[in-house]
């Protein structure tokens, strides 16, 4: 499996753009990237997943360069609801039961 | 956006003693997975289950650990004789396969959180 890297925690105010980037430098040729957001008490929620490029929906985008050792989930215009922990996983994408692995993430605090 | 649902959302219990944490996951996905989350700490995988058997586990999920489709709606995990070390919020979560068109997801439960006193 695919090690990841990200930010322990990262500070924002409302209204501006969030980017955060996970390293993932061992990724294998049929691993996707796939982005989840966490609540405090909830439980993890599907954000976005990409292979390689750009891939955006109405919640954020995501930026994989070609090499795919990297990406950057971008959080456009953040309110202080998407406080939150996000966490980026790399995993192949298999046909049942794929076991996710989630790393510590990144807090992200979006402040007033 | 339809959910999985999780009963009970509290459960406190005494060591040695068995719980039963419940899910209903989404009426039309295949694939069933319960998580764990220690305070503070990561989200752990402990089983999943596809076709009425167990995918892939953990080694957290180990004798004590079984899980169950008793019918068509409801998927349950059971700890026999709960630990100290088994208090934690229990997640459920479930997924249609993947194709072309569809993307892999996970879709979780809000969670029971699991007290072992």
């Amino acid at each position: 499996l695919a090690k990841t890297t990200q930010p322990i925690s990262m500070d924002s105010y409302e209204g501006q753009e969030v980017n955060i980037t996970c390293s993932h430098n061992n990724i294998a040729t049929n691993d996707y990237i796939t982005w989840y957001q966490q609540f405090p008490s909830q439980g993890p929620r599907f954000i976005i997943q990409g292979y390689k490029t750009k891939v955006t929906n109405e919640v954020a985008s995501l930026f994989i360069p070609a090499d795919r050792k990297s990406s950057t989930l971008s959080l456009p215009r953040v309110s202080l609801s998407d406080t939150a922990v996000y966490y980026c996983l790399v995993d192949p994408r298999k046909a049942a039961g794929n076991k996710l692995t989630f790393g510590g993430g990144t807090r992200v605090l979006v402040k007033p | 956006e339809p959910e999985v649902t999780q009963t009970p959302s509290h459960q406190v219990t005494q060591m040695g003693q068995e719980v039963i944490l419940r899910c209903v996951p989404i009426s039309n996905h295949l694939y069933f997975y319960w998580y764990r989350q220690i305070l503070g700490q990561k989200v752990e995988f402990l089983v999943s289950f596809y076709n009425n058997e167990i995918s892939e586990k953990s080694e957290i999920f180990d004798d004590q650990f079984s899980v169950e489709r008793p019918d068509g709606s409801n998927f349950t995990l059971k700890i026999r004789s709960t630990k100290l070390e088994d208090s934690a919020m229990y997640f459920c979560a479930s997924s249609e396969a993947p194709t072309d068109m569809v993307v892999e997801k996970l879709f979780f439960g809000s969670g029971t959180q699991l007290s072992v006193l």
